[in-house]
């Protein structure tokens, strides 16, 4: 079946660090890869997403490439603000691939906890 | 505010009781989908309707918890005689049918159910 592998945190850095979150997937046919972010309080907000290889997601300075030789979506960003404190979610939307209809549902990993210091 | 809602957004209730959570999709939304979050993992997927269409349910729905949609506008989710390990983060999610790999799933904030 299809799994997400993320990053163990929790991962603590300076303001304006360097960030990667890594994330690898396992799955069948040509999943579409996302990263959601969960901000303290609140619910999971959609950051970026890719839909086929080498596709490339951004988001308030964030990116990650889709890369199926590697089966990885790692999160980076070049400088991270207190503000990005939150636990980071990677996800992938997978398809069934005898049929080519779509798998609708997501599978996650177990997040990333980001704290970020002044 | 159109985004998904849900209520209530906390429930304490005694192991053997009765819940029933609410959630309102995102008007144009077909599609709608309930996920449980426990304390460090990510969001476990549940069922999904499609319109008023109940189309998938995981292995982690037992018999305790039922879901409907009627008229393909809010969903409710019923957990019947609760027990403990109940006790998570229900998450309810809707998105727009679209093209294969295209569509996003957008999230509400959750109910947090206590099961004491």
């Amino acid at each position: 079946g299809n799994s997400v592998t993320q990053m163990e945190g929790p991962v603590t850095l300076s303001e304006e660090a360097f960030l990667t979150i890594n994330c690898t997937y396992t799955a069948t046919g040509y999943p579409s890869l996302f990263w959601y972010v969960q901000y303290p309080g609140e619910g999971l907000q959609l950051l970026l997403k890719a839909t086929k290889a080498d596709d490339k997601g951004s988001n308030k300075g964030f990116e990650a490439t889709y890369r199926k030789e590697t089966t990885s979506f790692h999160l980076e960003k070049g400088s991270v603000q207190v503000s990005d404190s939150a636990v980071y979610f990677c996800a992938l939307m997978g398809t069934s691939g005898y049929s080519g209809g779509s798998n609708y549902k997501l599978t996650f990993g177990k997040g990333t906890l980001l704290t970020v210091n002044p | 505010d159109t985004g998904v809602s849900q209520d209530p957004r906390h429930k304490i209730t005694k192991r053997g009781q009765n819940v029933t959570f609410r959630c309102d999709p995102i008007s144009e939304h077909n599609r709608l989908y309930w996920y449980r979050q426990t304390l460090g993992q990510g969001p476990e997927f549940l069922t999904y309707f499609q319109n008023e269409a109940q189309l998938e349910k995981s292995r982690l729905l037992s018999d305790r918890f039922s879901a409907e949609r009627p008229k393909g506008s809010f969903s409710t989710l019923e957990i019947q005689r609760t027990e403990q390990g109940d006790s998570a983060m229900y998450l309810c999610a809707s998105s727009l049918s679209f093209e294969q790999g295209q569509e996003t799933q957008y999230f509400g904030p959750g109910t947090r159910l206590l099961v004491l």
